[in-house]
Order: structure tokens, then C-alpha cells, then sequence
């Protein structure tokens, strides 16, 4: 089973809401990462944890809050976010640090 | 620096073969990857290839990897309308922690 799931799939949001995005895999994974996909463009890294720890923060703004409460669980708080915040999310998880990463099926994010 | 690139569009007639190319400039690539992803979905991973093999073949895709020029190809024999999606050819290397790096994808469109 290589299989990764996301909810929701799509979520409308005005500018003062919070809200969260899940991940779960049950692969044993060990890491698991967080991308953000605008139209036509390729996935670019937010967020990776690693054993549950934070390893990476690609410079990502505050409004948006990672989360890894275990090993097959990982969300996205978001919290006053803006209009051009609005792309597909994507969680990934591979074995470890270096290896085959198995993306979800993405949860579609507008921001009005 | 790192650097994967690939041409944006490529159409064939159902039926035909597709060839989809890619360059990546770092030699200690590690693995390389081909993941197809269709519109409003996550990416799926195709396939993937070691930098220590020329070729991967699996059913109507096969991987051809010249590490000398650095060039990734990716061939899907007798195309479907069904592989019309965008496919990223994408890269990853053991000293990049756990970075991968995409191309920015080629729209494939298969005419029927």
C-alpha cells in the first residue's frame, strides 16, 4: 500500500478563519513534507519532518503552522492567510530523508 | 547549482510513442524520478530510476538515463488518451538532505 490520503479535498476560506489541513500515511514512513502547487507549476517544499521533528522550513510564512502529532499524522494550521495563499497543498512521506516520496491527492485551497 | 529542466509541451497521435526528456546539471544525483500528474490530482509516482542503472523498464515505460550528458527520458509506448497529463521529471541526491528538485513539467496531449 503506498498510499497517502489528505482532507479535506477542497476548502474555501475567508482571511480571518483557521483552519487545518490533515496528512496520514501508514506506510512506516518516517518522514513526511508539506508542498504547495500554484497552476501549472511544479510542487515547491514547505515544511519536512523527519521522526517527527521539524528538519526543514523553507522560509514559509507564520500563517502557516506544520504539525506532526505522531508518526502517521501531519496537518497545516492556517490562520489569517491571503488571497495568493491559494494553490493545491500537498503532503508527501518516503522512508527517510533520501528516498521515493509518495505524494496525496492534494487539498484544493481559495483563500477569499 | 541545481537545475532540472524540461521541454514544457509535447502531442502525439494515440497509438504512438511519447518520449519525454529531461536535462539535470548535478552529477551526484542520486535517484531520478518521473511522476504524471493529471488535472486537479496529487502526483503519482511513475517510476524511478538509481543513478547506478542506464535503464528501468516497466510494462509501457521505459527509463533511459545517460549520466555522461545528464539526460533523463522518459517513453511511453502505444500512448493512450489516458496518459495525457503533466509529467515531472524530478531529482533527489544524498547529500540534499531531504530536498527534491522538479522540473517544471511537460503538458503531454494524446490526440485521438
Amino acid at each position: 500500500d503506498t498510499e497517502v490520503t489528505q482532507t479535506p479535498k477542497h476548502l474555501v476560506m475567508g482571511m480571518t478563519n483557521k483552519k487545518s489541513l490533515k496528512c496520514e500515511q501508514h506506510m512506516g514512513h518516517r518522514a513526511m513534507y508539506w508542498y504547495k502547487q500554484k497552476a501549472k507549476k511544479p510542487p515547491e517544499l514547505m515544511f519536512v519532518y523527519s521522526y517527527e521533528k521539524l528538519s526543514i522550513n523553507e522560509s514559509v510564512p507564520s500563517r502557516f503552522s506544520p504539525e506532526c502529532p505522531n508518526s502517521s499524522l501531519l496537518n497545516l494550521h492556517l490562520h489569517a492567510l491571503q488571497p495568493e495563499d491559494s494553490a493545491l497543498y500537498l503532503c508527501a512521506s518516503s522512508r527517510e530523508g533520501l528516498g521515493v516520496q509518495y505524494f496525496g491527492p492534494g487539498t484544493r485551497l481559495t483563500v477569499l | 547549482g541545481e537545475d532540472v529542466e524540461q521541454s514544457l509541451f509535447l502531442s502525439v497521435r494515440e497509438g504512438d510513442s511519447s518520449v519525454i526528456n529531461c536535462t539535470y546539471t548535478d552529477s551526484s544525483s542520486t535517484y531520478l524520478y518521473w511522476y504524471k500528474q493529471e488535472p486537479g490530482a496529487g502526483l503519482q509516482l511513475l517510476t524511478y530510476i538509481f543513478s547506478n542503472m542506464d535503464m528501468k523498464q516497466d510494462q509501457r515505460l521505459t527509463v533511459l538515463l545517460n549520466k555522461k550528458d545528464k539526460h533523463l527520458s522518459l517513453r511511453i509506448a502505444d500512448t493512450q488518451t489516458g496518459d495525457s497529463a503533466i509529467y515531472f521529471c524530478a531529482e533527489s541526491r544524498e547529500n540534499g538532505g531531504f530536498k527534491t528538485i522538479f522540473g517544471a513539467g511537460t503538458r503531454l496531449f494524446v490526440k485521438a
